[in-house]
């Protein structure tokens, strides 16, 4: 079974900090996606990276950051947290097959005050 | 206008009913097409692939026309296990994929 594993389940940061969440998968997956999930707006892509090192702008990437140093590892970063950055955070991985759905993480849920 | 488009429901069915979601996508140039399953509090799971020819799994049947643009997901013989939030998922192309919103269904005895 294609296994993602995000680090913390919960989470509550206070406005300013620097946040790391970090997804890690063990299928040798290619494709590696970081979304946020908000009620009525559905799952939005933040960043994307399809090889080590690699990484691509999603849909709203402002206030983020991220880095895939190692293959099976995909991490977001929350430069400096805000309110508005709380929310239900999913990663996700791939292979290169095409056609083939996403396998995601069981999600950080997080909170800023 | 969003890119992937759901009727948010809520769909609030009687165990053993027939219910329908329909999905509409925007880029005519999407690859492939699946819906997911979300149930409360936890993460997108694949129910199933979505092909031109329709295909079934169980009590679910998933269609797509690519003219109109719309997939649609059946469910015959509703459980109160089949309640959950089902999302439309369209591939853009390379995995580019993009959700809907969600669907939520409540099945009641």
């Amino acid at each position: 079974d294609v296994k993602v594993t995000q680090s913390s389940r919960y989470l509550v940061k206070r406005t300013g900090e620097k946040v790391f969440l970090e997804c890690v998968q063990d299928m040798d997956h290619e494709n590696m996606f970081w979304y946020r999930q908000d009620p009525g707006l559905g799952l939005r892509l933040i960043y994307f990276s399809y090889d080590v090192k690699m990484k691509e702008k999603g849909d709203i990437p402002e206030g983020y950051s991220v880095s895939r140093e190692k293959k099976e590892r995909f991490s977001l970063i929350l430069e400096s947290a805000s309110t508005n950055q709380t929310s239900m955070y999913l990663c996700a991985s791939s292979t290169n097959t095409g056609g083939v759905g996403y396998t995601f993480g069981s999600g950080t849920r997080l909170t800023v005050v | 206008r969003k890119e992937v488009e759901q009727d948010p429901g809520p769909f609030n069915v009687p165990e053993g009913a027939t219910v329908a979601f329909n999905c509409t996508y925007s880029n005519s140039a999407s690859q492939s097409f699946f819906w997911y399953r979300q149930d409360c509090r936890k993460e997108p799971k694949l129910l199933m692939s979505v092909y031109s020819s329709g295909n079934e799994d169980g009590r679910f049947t998933a269609q797509l026309n690519r003219a109109s643009q719309y997939i649609s997901l059946l469910i015959r013989d509703s459980k109160l296990s089949d309640s959950a939030t089902y999302l439309c998922v369209v591939n853009r192309n390379n995995n580019d994929m993009r959700f809907g919103a969600g669907t939520r269904l409540t099945v009641k005895p």
